[in-house]
């Protein structure tokens, strides 16, 4: 399996800046995709990043909110911008080797205040 | 409307007995369906399995049951060892590659 490197692990940001996540992929992987755990909630698709073309993001997730860059096939980012308490998640990155070959990083836990 | 759902959002079971983790799905695209652990300030590791073309696939003590026409499935753990005690999510997948999850069950296993 592939192994992801996320950072930063943790941050505490406060209301109307932003934060930029990292995942950085120890092999070249094609798909990429950014999740977020609300407390109590499941985890739910952000978007999903392919290098090369623009991130495909889900219902209810939006290019201003939470723009991603995918510069190459070993790195993603994620943004989280103008934040609100509302914002207070986990969120992780995912890479997709084949069915069975899902792996995610350690996660980043945003609080903010 | 949920797509995966898993009703139990908690369960405790006694060491060396058998936990059954429970998951429905309503997408009858879903071609396979995964179990993930997950620890406190973790993110989730892969746990087992199981393709849509098999009703059963198991792994030391970990089995995955599938029952397609219920749109259900099950992963059991025998025996049931305190390290098991984590949240663990259902998830399914079909052709555009992501996954979904299911809200998560947390298992306590009681020494």
């Amino acid at each position: 399996s592939a192994v992801i490197s996320q950072k930063p692990s943790r941050d505490i940001c406060q209301r109307g800046t932003s934060l930029t996540i990292q995942c950085q992929v120890d092999s070249q992987v094609t798909m990429m995709f950014w999740y977020r755990q609300q407390p109590g909630q499941s985890l739910t698709l952000i978007a999903t990043a392919n290098q090369g073309s623009e991130a495909t993001y889900e219902s209810g997730f939006v290019i201003d909110k939470f723009p991603i860059s995918r510069p190459n096939l070993t790195f993603s980012t994620l943004t989280v911008s103008n934040l609100s308490p509302e914002d207070s998640s986990i969120y992780l990155c995912s890479v997709a080797r084949d069915h069975y070959g899902y792996t995610f990083g350690s996660g980043t836990r945003l609080t903010v205040v | 409307d949920q797509q995966v759902k898993q009703n139990s959002p908690s369960l405790s079971v006694q060491e060396g007995r058998i936990s059954i983790l429970n998951c429905d799905y309503t997408n009858s695209m879903f071609d396979y369906f995964l179990w993930y652990k997950k620890y406190p300030a973790e993110g989730p590791t892969f746990l087992i399995s199981i393709s849509s073309i098999k009703d059963k696939n198991e792994d030391g003590r970990f089995t995955v049951f599938l029952n397609k026409s219920a749109k259900h499935l099950s992963l059991h753990i025998v025996p049931s060892q305190p390290g098991d005690s984590a949240v663990y999510f259902c998830a399914a997948g079909g052709s555009q590659g992501n996954l979904i999850f299911g809200k998560g069950t947390k298992l306590s296993v009681k020494p």
